[in-house]
């Protein structure tokens, strides 16, 4: 079935560690996206891609980043987990930039303690 | 700044009609979406709207005007499989999504 995967689903981490969360798309789509999404605010937009081997930082970027490889893969990296970094995080897609029906991922439940 | 404004949580019966009403301030404009969350799961695409009017899919329909950077989303024949949050989301000029909190609707017997 084509669409979106995540992985881990969930994840606790300690504080200082490393973290990649990983996201592939099968539906050949340009732009994809990755989200925080915490109690009582809106999906919040942390880096996006619009196509293979661009980037872009969204509204939450520090202590984040991201590669754009090829089409299909969009990981996201904490370099040094931070509490403040417990979340639920979403990847999507989208065929264009910004444009049209976005698909998302099933999320990733991070808690970094 | 850009912002987006909607209820944080509503209640209905099942059967009845809702509104959910979404009011949005950005820079530039190209289009307003509407996804529906379940409780522990990802957003799903409900409509999108880039004209003025109304878009009917269903028991859903969309209701857009620019001029007064308002929208809404209307639930008819309500079915308790629709309490979920609903998020209005608003594409400023640069194509971005920028999202609100979402409302929470919950679906009586």
């Amino acid at each position: 079935i084509a669409g979106i995967t995540q992985a881990p689903t969930s994840q606790i981490l300690a504080a200082g560690r490393r973290m990649t969360l990983r996201c592939t798309q099968d539906m050949r789509h340009n732009a994809m996206y990755w989200y925080r999404q915490d109690l009582g605010l809106g999906l919040r937009l942390i880096h996006y891609s619009n196509t293979a081997g661009t980037t872009g930082k969204g509204e939450v970027p520090d202590g984040y980043s991201v590669s754009r490889a090829n089409t299909d893969d969009f990981p996201l990296t904490l370099a040094s987990a931070v509490p403040s970094q417990t979340s639920v995080y979403f990847c999507a897609s989208s065929e264009g930039q910004g444009g049209g029906e976005a698909f998302f991922g099933q999320g990733t439940r991070l808690t970094v303690v | 700044g850009q912002n987006i404004d909607q209820p944080t949580e509503m209640t209905a019966t099942e059967g009845a009609i809702v509104q959910i009403n979404c009011t949005y301030q950005t820079s530039g404009f190209n289009g307003l979406f509407w996804y529906q969350q379940h409780a522990g799961e990802a957003p799903t695409f409900l409509s999108y709207n880039v004209l003025d009017g109304l878009e009917e899919k269903g028991r859903f329909s969309s209701f857009l005007s620019r001029s007064k950077g308002y929208s809404y989303l209307l639930l008819k024949e309500l079915q308790m499989k629709d309490s979920a949050s609903y998020l209005c989301a608003a594409t400023d000029s640069n194509y971005q999504l920028i999202w609100g909190a979402g409302t929470k609707l919950i679906i009586k017997p």
